[in-house]
């Protein structure tokens, strides 16, 4: 079965300012599918950006990155430039090579930009 | 933009009720999916379908039906509701492998079962 695990339950931070969010992941399968979302205080769930498992490079969109490293089962996901609305709970999500295309979940990080 | 629509947005339910959950999707989407999400955890999957007629038990499926009528619609259904069923629930949709690599979700439904 597979795991998704966020150690972290909240994180503040200071806008304008860099944020990681760990995110440690267990699967047998030999590809997979990683995702983060994000979650707004009005319970909307978002797509914010997907790493697939055969592709070296750490995917990028906008101020998001990822940081991947497969040896470790790992996958951070990197906010730059973090703005007071980037403050919402964001999850990290897997999914294993099958054409189910369930997603298994962590259990989320809040994450707070002050001023 | 893909449009996932749940109602109610609300539902409060008395012990031993019948109670449904409707979800519907707009853009064709063959997989459709029920998830559920208790204070300070993630989503947990409950039943999913692979397109009109099929639903299959996900991770958590105990004390919960479900029906895919047709490619737009996907019910939950809780036969007997019990207050340990009282959570968010959020319904998705999407076709992997045709371009659309995430899943697209509802707004969610609050059930309250007292």
């Amino acid at each position: 079965a597979q795991k998704v695990t966020q150690t972290q339950t909240s994180i503040s931070v200071v806008e304008k300012t860099t944020v990681t969010m760990d995110c440690v992941y267990e699967t047998r399968d030999s590809s997979y599918f990683l995702f983060w979302y994000k979650q707004t205080a009005s319970g909307e769930i978002v797509f914010l950006i997907r790493q697939d498992s055969y592709k070296k490079e750490n995917a990028t969109v906008g101020h998001y990155s990822l940081n991947f490293q497969k040896p470790k089962s790992s996958i951070g996901l990197i906010i730059t430039a973090t703005q007071i609305e980037d403050s919402a709970v964001y999850f990290c999500a897997m999914r294993g090579d099958t054409n189910t295309g369930k997603l298994t979940f962590g259990d989320g990080t809040v994450l707070t930009v002050k001023p | 933009e893909a449009a996932v629509t749940q109602s109610p947005r609300n539902k409060v339910a008395v012990t031993g009720g019948k109670v449904t959950l409707s979800c519907n999707q707009t853009n064709n989407h063959n997989n459709m999916y029920w998830y559920r999400q208790d204070t300070g955890h993630g989503l947990r999957l409950i039943h999913y379908s692979y397109g009109a007629g099929s639903t299959e038990k996900g991770d958590i499926p105990d004390g919960y039906k479900a029906s895919r009528p047709s490619q737009e619609n996907f019910s939950l259904i809780l036969e007997l509701a019990t207050p340990s069923q009282t959570s968010v629930y959020f319904c998705a949709s999407g076709d992997w492998g045709r371009g659309q690599n995430t899943l697209y979700f509802g707004a969610g439904t609050r059930l309250s079962v007292l």
